[in-house]
């Protein structure tokens, strides 16, 4: 049974125009976490959420935010996306105590046109 | 410096053959180490995680050298199904973060 779920799949949008993905997951976990992975690149922290606490990287642009209304799912929006933010997004939790391992939902490939 | 550094390869291996990967990181406070095994297109999945003492897992050993702040991962008798791209994980001063390696890309050939 998926763990860590993340719709659509596959996301094409257009230039400048916005885009939400979405991430769900039925384990219960505090921490939910937001990657751009690149091709041939590491994963790159957009940002994390420990309960309804937000945690945004230094280096993330202000064209993402994100929104977590409960403990099972998170949003992820993108304002105006241009076409550097092609990428796979991937949505991860962990329990949140002693540094625990994560786990990943599938991914959302976005093409931005 | 990058929090962590991996070789990004690729490791072209004949199958049954041995290969080991190594990984460095900057924070000497950090204390979850993994090893994420990820597949063309797909998610990272774990592979395992690294401990004090080392571990094994079939034909995985993982290892953590502390004092040069690096971990290694070694693969005996290597599978063609192992071919992928292999990250190496540790976390930051916030126990709740984590930081990718790029990423070693292993080729099992037949």
């Amino acid at each position: 049974d998926a763990m860590v779920i993340q719709n659509p799949r596959y996301q094409v949008t257009q230039f400048g125009k916005p885009v939400t993905l979405s991430c769900s997951q039925t384990l219960n976990h505090n921490v939910m976490y937001w990657y751009q992975q690149k091709s041939s690149q590491a994963p790159k922290l957009l940002f994390h959420y420990y309960d309804k606490d937000f945690n945004n990287e230094a280096d993330t642009p202000d064209n993402f935010q994100s929104r977590r209304p409960n403990t099972s799912f998170c949003f992820l929006d993108i304002r105006s996306p241009g076409l550097g933010d092609a990428a796979m997004y991937l949505c991860a939790t962990s329990r949140g105590r002693d540094a625990e391992t994560q786990y990943f939902g599938p991914g959302t490939r976005l093409l931005v046109l | 410096r990058k929090e962590v550094e991996q070789d990004p390869g690729p490791f072209n291996v004949p199958e049954g053959a041995t290969v080991a990967f190594n990984c460095t990181y900057s924070n000497s406070a950090s204390q979850s180490f993994f090893w994420y095994r990820q597949d063309c297109r797909k998610e990272p999945k774990l592979l395992m995680s690294v401990y004090s003492s080392g571990n094994e897992d079939g034909r995985f050993t993982a290892q953590l050298n502390r004092a040069s702040q690096y971990i290694s991962l070694l693969i005996r008798d290597s599978k063609l199904s192992d071919s992928a791209t292999y990250l190496c994980v540790v976390n930051g001063n916030n126990f709740n973060k984590f930081y990718f390696g790029s990423g070693t890309k292993l080729n099992v050939k037949p």
